[in-house]
């Protein structure tokens, strides 16, 4: 089964500052992957999803982006930080037929 | 727009009790059902899925699924204290691979 590594597990960043957040996944090759931000006492929200290397699908205009640079890396990014970007980020892998996923440990961003 | 309705809770039940999760859904093409557990503080995680009408059982837990009524229930039987988390309910529609999820209903089980 597969293993999803997501660092750091907790960020604190002034407004205005950049992010770049990363995920890594070990035990499959060619999955989906998934970006999700939970609010506190909120439901998961999908930021971006990627069906593969360079393809990244955005569901939520905002100061954020993603990259695919590698089969079982994903990346997010931020310029610059707003105070509604805190929360708790999720990655997500997809693999199979089953389409259950796997999540990472998460980052809990606070912006002040 | 698809949605996918719990009720928030909390429930609360004793030790050893069936805890009843229910689930509904507005997408009559929908045809993958999962159930993930959130604890505090924690990611979610895969506890069960299911694709057919019935019940599918995995040791404690047995989800159902009615596709005519258009909910997904989970229950849980002899419920423990380390039970007490949030529980996700996913659906995901034909011809799509990415699942809606609900906001989840918080279990509480106490001694």
């Amino acid at each position: 089964s597969q293993t999803i590594h997501q660092w750091p597990a907790t960020l604190v960043q002034p407004v205005g500052s950049p992010l770049s957040l990363e995920c890594t996944v070990e035990g499959t090759s060619n999955p989906n992957l998934y970006w999700y931000r939970q609010a506190a006492g909120r439901g998961l929200q999908l930021l971006f999803y990627s069906v593969g290397i360079g393809q990244i699908s955005s569901e939520v205009p905002q100061n954020l982006s993603a990259s695919r640079p590698q089969d079982r890396q994903f990346i997010l990014s931020s310029k610059k930080l707003l105070l509604s970007d805190s929360g708790f980020y999720l990655c997500a892998c997809q693999t199979g037929t089953d389409y259950g996923y796997t999540f990472g440990s998460g980052t809990r961003l606070t912006v002040v | 727009q698809k949605e996918v309705e719990q009720n928030s809770g909390p429930l609360s039940v004793p030790e050893g009790a069936i805890a009843s999760l229910n689930c509904t859904y507005s997408d009559r093409g929908s045809q993958s059902f999962f159930w993930y557990r959130q604890y505090s503080g924690k990611s979610p995680e895969l506890i069960m899925s299911i694709y057919s009408n019935g019940d599918k059982e995995d040791g404690r837990f047995t989800a159902q699924l009615n596709k005519a009524s258009q909910y997904v229930s989970l229950l849980i039987r002899d419920s423990q204290p380390s039970d007490s988390a949030t529980y996700l309910c996913a659906v995901i529609s034909g011809g799509s691979y990415i699942p809606t999820f609900g906001r989840g209903t918080s279990l509480i089980v106490h001694p």
